[in-house]
């Protein structure tokens, strides 16, 4: 399989501040990466679809000023959480496609961030 | 929307048993993916299914995408205590777009050695 890294893996920080997640494949080039969340016991939620050069797709209901996303090489990807609350506390995951299909992603291994 | 069901939620299993679990959906799905997820860390790809009636092995693991393309199964065979963890479904139905990848709520196994 392919390899992808997400960093940092843990991070806390106060409310009103933001924080920075970056989402690398490292073996290969992926135009398309997916960011997800997880809250505790639960399954996975796409937030967003991130295209290399151009602007995120957010799913329904997600901020995308709250949740910005850039997507500035193809192998690199960021989510960055604005002015976050202790309510963004989650599992942030992300997953990047080979070949941009959905099916040949596989996932980082996802960051726990921690709004105080 | 789109519904995957996944079942059981939970299995307490002793180690050497085989194990199944299966999901099924209200839509038509074009692929089926199943992945394992341990605490703190990110899913990893088991298996993929891209065809109504595949059948497909990894290991100890075997997972058939349904013939009417609404549902798909997971068996482990002879579990050991490293299958512990969590097992997420996940599919893209028919019409959907690339990204729109729908997971299961997961089937946490327990393996008591």
């Amino acid at each position: 399989g392919a390899v992808v890294s997400q960093h940092p893996s843990w991070v806390i920080c106060k409310s009103g501040t933001s924080v920075k997640i970056e989402c690398r494949s490292l073996d290969f080039q992926a135009t398309t990466m997916f960011w997800y969340r997880q809250f505790p016991k639960q399954s996975l939620m796409l937030m967003a679809t991130s295209n290399e050069g151009s602007k995120a797709t957010y799913e329904q209901g997600v901020e995308k000023d709250k949740f910005l996303i850039n997507h500035a090489s193809l192998t690199l990807s960021t989510l960055t959480v604005t002015s976050a609350h202790p309510e963004d506390s989650s599992f942030y995951i992300c997953s990047a496609a080979k070949g941009g299909l959905v099916t040949e992603a596989f996932f980082g291994q996802g960051t726990r961030l921690t709004v105080v | 929307g789109q519904q995957l069901n996944q079942s059981p939620q939970s299995m307490f299993i002793q180690e050497g048993e085989d194990v199944s679990m299966n999901c099924t959906s209200s839509s038509i799905f074009n692929t089926w993916l199943w992945y394992k997820q341990d605490p703190g860390e990110g899913p990893v790809l088991l298996i993929a299914l891209y065809k109504a009636g595949e059948l497909t092995s990894n290991g100890r693991l075997t997972a058939q995408f349904g013939i009417t393309r609404k549902d798909s199964f997971l068996n482990i065979s002879a579990s050991i205590p490293s299958d512990v963890g969590i097992y997420f479904c996940a599919g893209r139905f028919s019409g959907g777009s690339q990204g729109n990848l729908i997971f299961g709520k997961g089937t946490k196994l327990s393996v008591k050695p």
